[in-house]
């Protein structure tokens, strides 16, 4: 079965860190691209980050650009978002998604982790 | 770069049809055919239902359809079912591998 876990969402406080990761299986972890989308209370979803299918081209929304990076590691098939000098803001629950061979939409979603910056 | 905008809300009874717009400009919509679709039931993770603008993945009924005029793109839900009921984001592709989403549409099974 194809699949996408998260894990590593917590409460931090603003200005704290975080590192999530997602655990693929059940299809070529090499073949895709890789997204990190979001979901504020309240709002709708916001794209975060991707990353390429070996990691040698990544993009950042301007909201988390010099904050967040994101990675992968080939050997774990794991996709990784390092999240730095984390704001209220940053409060959502955060997907990750598998781009299509094409690399035009997000095909498979994991469920999400919870992700809440408050003190 | 800012949210494509869908309407806040949409209805239907069962068996009629409801459309969702999702407007963007020229650097998204606009600029390039891979419009897609996503329906979110209340706690679970999207489903991809219409990519590049028209094509839907394999499962997706054909009571689902897309289309895009100019920086505007569109989905056409017929044949109302319960199930329907659900909220659902338009997306785009906006160069240098970036995205974009859409505010989202919650759509109502009257």
């Amino acid at each position: 079965e194809v699949q996408l876990v998260e894990s590593g969402g917590d409460v931090v406080r603003p200005g704290g860190s975080l590192r999530l990761s997602c655990a693929a299986s059940g299809f070529t972890f090499d073949d895709h691209g890789l997204s990190w989308v979001r979901h504020a209370p309240g709002k709708g979803l916001e794209w975060v980050s991707y990353i390429n299918w070996n990691g040698g081209s990544t993009a950042y929304a301007d909201s988390v650009k010099g904050r967040f990076t994101i990675s992968r590691d080939t050997a774990k098939s794991a996709l990784y978002l390092q999240m730095n000098s984390l704001r209220a803001e940053d409060t959502a629950l955060y997907f990750c998604a598998r781009l299509q061979l094409l690399g035009d939409a997000f095909d498979i979603w994991g469920q999400g982790t919870m992700v809440t910056v408050s003190s | 770069q800012s949210a494509l905008t869908q309407p806040p809300s949409a209805s239907g009874s069962p068996g009629q049809s409801v459309s969702i717009s999702c407007t963007g400009t020229s650097s998204d919509v606009g600029g390039y055919d891979f419009v897609s679709w996503y329906q979110q039931h209340p706690g679970k993770a999207p489903k991809l239902i219409i990519y590049e603008v028209t094509k839907r993945p394999s499962g997706v009924p054909d009571r689902f359809s897309g289309s895009k005029s100019g920086n505007t793109a569109s989905l056409t839900v017929s044949g109302l079912q319960a199930d329907d009921e659900a909220d659902y984001y338009c997306s785009s592709y906006v160069g240098n591998t970036k995205f974009v989403f859409g505010s989202g549409t919650t759509v109502t099974v009257l």
